[in-house]
């Protein structure tokens, strides 16, 4: 079937740099997005890929391999608010008439 | 301008009962994705509406349906409510159906079955 893996958690200390993987097991999906969720919150959106390569927001970059189905939220500077869930989401092939698909989520826990 | 607009934010009812929960998306927004959470598993794809028509749906029973109305508000319905149901629902508007627009959330229907 179609998924998308991501580490389940993540642990790191302050201004320390992270990375979180997104592998995508079929290929022909479209795009890639990251959303952030902090405990009791709604997820919002961070970053979307559309095309092979990396973008910057800020401490946020996001990046994207759609020949290797493969793409990653890197995290830079971190503080503790970043302490929160992030979901990678596709949107699958037009077999699949492009349904949206998203990851468990990693949880990250930013230390002292 | 007013984020999605989920109602109502607790709910509890008892197993095979039934519910409704309300959507009201960003002006101007016409795509609506509902979504279930619970600890563990992630957001679960529910349904995902466009124009009121339904463009996708998730692996759920058939106890779970949705609909969109021209305003663009959306409802969700489940019957015969089951213990497993108890979750957080989440809707999502945007203002297309690609992802390069972004999902908003709302705050989400914390639904709890007994």
């Amino acid at each position: 079937g179609q998924s998308l893996e991501q580490p389940s958690e993540v642990t790191a200390v302050e201004g320390a740099i992270v990375q979180i993987n997104c592998t995508y097991q079929t290929s022909g999906f479209y795009g890639l997005s990251w959303y952030q969720q902090h405990d009791g919150g709604a997820p919002t959106f961070l970053s979307y890929n559309g095309l092979d390569g990396l973008e910057e927001t800020g401490r946020f970059s996001s990046f994207l391999s759609r020949s290797d189905s493969y793409g990653y939220l890197l995290l830079q500077e971190l503080q503790m608010k970043d302490s929160a869930s992030y979901f990678c989401a596709v949107r699958g092939p037009r077999r699949s008439n492009r349904k949206l698909i998203w990851g468990l989520g990693t949880s990250l826990a930013v230390n002292p | 301008k007013a984020g999605v607009t989920q109602t109502p934010r607790y709910l509890i009812k008892t197993r095979g009962q039934q519910v409704t929960l309300s959507c009201s998306p960003i002006s101007g927004h016409r795509s609506v994705s509902w979504y279930q959470q619970t600890p563990g598993q992630g957001l679960q794809f529910l349904f995902e509406y466009f124009s009121e028509t339904q463009r996708n749906k998730g692996n759920f029973p058939g106890r779970f349906s949705g609909r969109q109305f021209s305003n663009s508000r959306s409802e969700m319905n489940v019957s015969t409510l089951e213990l497993g149901d108890s979750a957080l629902y989440l809707c999502a508007s945007s203002l297309g159906s690609t992802l390069n627009y972004g999902y908003t959330f709302g705050s989400g229907t914390r639904l709890t079955v007994v």
